[in-house]
């Protein structure tokens, strides 16, 4: 079974600053994507950038990109230009891309941004 | 653009009270997911419709159900509400045809059982 981890409760960043968000993943399959959402306390869920498993080429939506790192399984998000905006929950998610799948989303526990003024 | 819509946004039942709550999919996303989420906790799989059709169940509990209708809304029906079971409940949508069968969640029905 897969699972994700992601081993920082709570991160702090003061604005304008660049913060990086951990997240370790364990599979088997060698196809897959890797999603990082933003909780913020609305807990509205939003999807903030998502990485397909088989490109090497980092994804990146403005001022997110992750760092993907595929044989050490890990995706971490970068967040550059922190503002007071992106405090939030942030939880990196897995889903198989397998046929065969149920395609739910696998999730980390998540990682609390402070953004400090 | 178009998102997912949940209804309603906040319910509040008693003990062993029946509660039903709504979803309703982004305009040609074929798939619809339903996921519970406890305060300080990551969302937990309930259960999964992929064209009408039940396409996975995760930590469902028996008194609930769920379905989906020929419209792609679904619903979810809690019934013997117990005290744990105050939660945001989410509605995700995506479309298996799609390249990277993304996610969108709703705003979430806040659900507290007193």
């Amino acid at each position: 079974a897969q699972t994700v981890t992601q081993s920082q409760p709570e991160m702090s960043v003061q604005e304008a600053e660049t913060v990086t968000l951990s997240c370790t993943y364990d599979t088997s399959e060698s196809d897959y994507y890797l999603f990082w959402y933003k909780q913020p306390p609305s807990r509205q869920m939003i999807l903030v950038i998502r990485q397909e498993a088989y490109k090497q080429q980092n994804a990146t939506e403005n001022r997110f990109s992750v760092n993907f790192q595929k044989a050490a399984k890990s995706f971490s998000l970068k967040i550059s230009d922190s503002q007071l905006g992106d405090a939030a929950m942030y939880f990196c998610a897995y889903r198989s891309a397998s046929m065969d799948s149920n395609y739910q989303l696998i999730w980390g526990a998540g990682t609390k941004l402070i953004i400090k003024p | 653009a178009a998102g997912v819509i949940q209804s309603p946004r906040h319910l509040i039942k008693e003990k062993r009270e029946t509660a039903t709550l709504k979803c309703y999919p982004i305009p040609r996303h074929d798939t619809v997911y339903w996921y519970q989420q406890g305060p300080g906790q990551d969302p937990q799989f309930l259960i999964s419709f992929y064209e009408k059709m039940q396409s996975d169940k995760g930590s469902i509990p028996d008194r609930f159900s769920a379905q989906q209708f020929s419209d792609y809304h679904s619903e979810l029906n809690m019934s013997s509400l117990e005290l744990g079971d105050s939660a945001l409940y989410f509605c995700a949508s995506s479309q298996r045809q799609g390249i990277t069968y993304e996610q969108y969640f709703g705003p979430g029905t806040r659900l507290t059982v007193t």
